[in-house]
């Protein structure tokens, strides 16, 4: 099983700014997600990244808004742009390995407060 | 579009059985899938169905029946630590071609003493 890191765990920002989340996988995964949850609620996925290509994302989620990078095959990070109330929420990082659709990993996630 | 349903919250007392239905309407299905999450915690895998059937993991169980566009997770022995938040989701192909994880809206399990 893959071992998940994010940072920071938790981040209170002000209106107006960004903050980038960084997800650090103890080895060597294809697939990445990146998902939103607000406490008690489900999960939805912003985007698939994908190490050597372009993020694929979800409807209602905009790179603009959600830039990703997938350096390699271990490390991901999500920015989340001019920051609103709205944005608010705990956001996860996630793994598979292709052909492997049993399972997915995912990170303690990050707590994010903006005010 | 892909939709699925499960109840909002279930309560039972330590030793009980408990069962949490899933029903699900898809454009393509690949496998129903469970994850649990305690409060504050990370969803963690519990099991996965691809076809018809019961799959036995412990105290737990999953059960899939494609015809009826339905599934279910079976609770054992309930333990207080089993209060937790559980998820089905099924498998859809995303814009880009990958295959994504569709979450349910979860159950919130309280296990009593």
């Amino acid at each position: 099983s893959a071992v998940i890191s994010q940072k920071p765990s938790r981040d209170i920002c002000q209106r107006g700014t960004s903050l980038t989340i960084q997800c650090q996988v103890d080895s060597q995964v294809t697939m990445m997600f990146w998902y939103r949850q607000q406490p008690g609620q489900s999960l939805t996925l912003i985007a698939t990244a994908n190490q050597g290509s372009e993020a694929t994302y979800e409807s209602g989620f905009v790179i603009d808004k959600f830039p990703i990078s997938r350096p390699n095959l271990t490390f991901s990070t999500l920015t989340v742009s001019n920051l609103s109330p709205e944005d608010s929420s705990i956001y996860l990082c996630s793994v598979e390995d292709v052909g492997i659709w049993d399972e997915q990993y995912f990170g303690p996630g990050t707590r994010l407060t903006v005010t | 579009g892909q939709s699925l349903e499960q109840p909002s919250e279930v309560t039972a007392v330590e030793g009980a059985i408990v069962q949490i239905n899933c029903t699900y309407q898809t454009s393509g299905f690949y496998g129903l899938s469970w994850y649990q999450q305690h409060d504050g915690g990370a969803p963690t895998f519990l099991s996965y169905n691809a076809l018809d059937g019961l799959e036995e993991t412990g105290r737990f169980s999953s059960f899939l029946s494609r015809s009826d566009s339905y599934g279910y997770l079976l609770l054992q022995e309930l333990q207080m630590k089993d209060s937790a938040s559980y998820f089905c989701a099924v498998r859809d192909l995303t814009t880009g071609g990958y295959n994504k994880l569709i979450f349910g809206a979860g159950t919130r399990l309280a296990v009593h003493p």
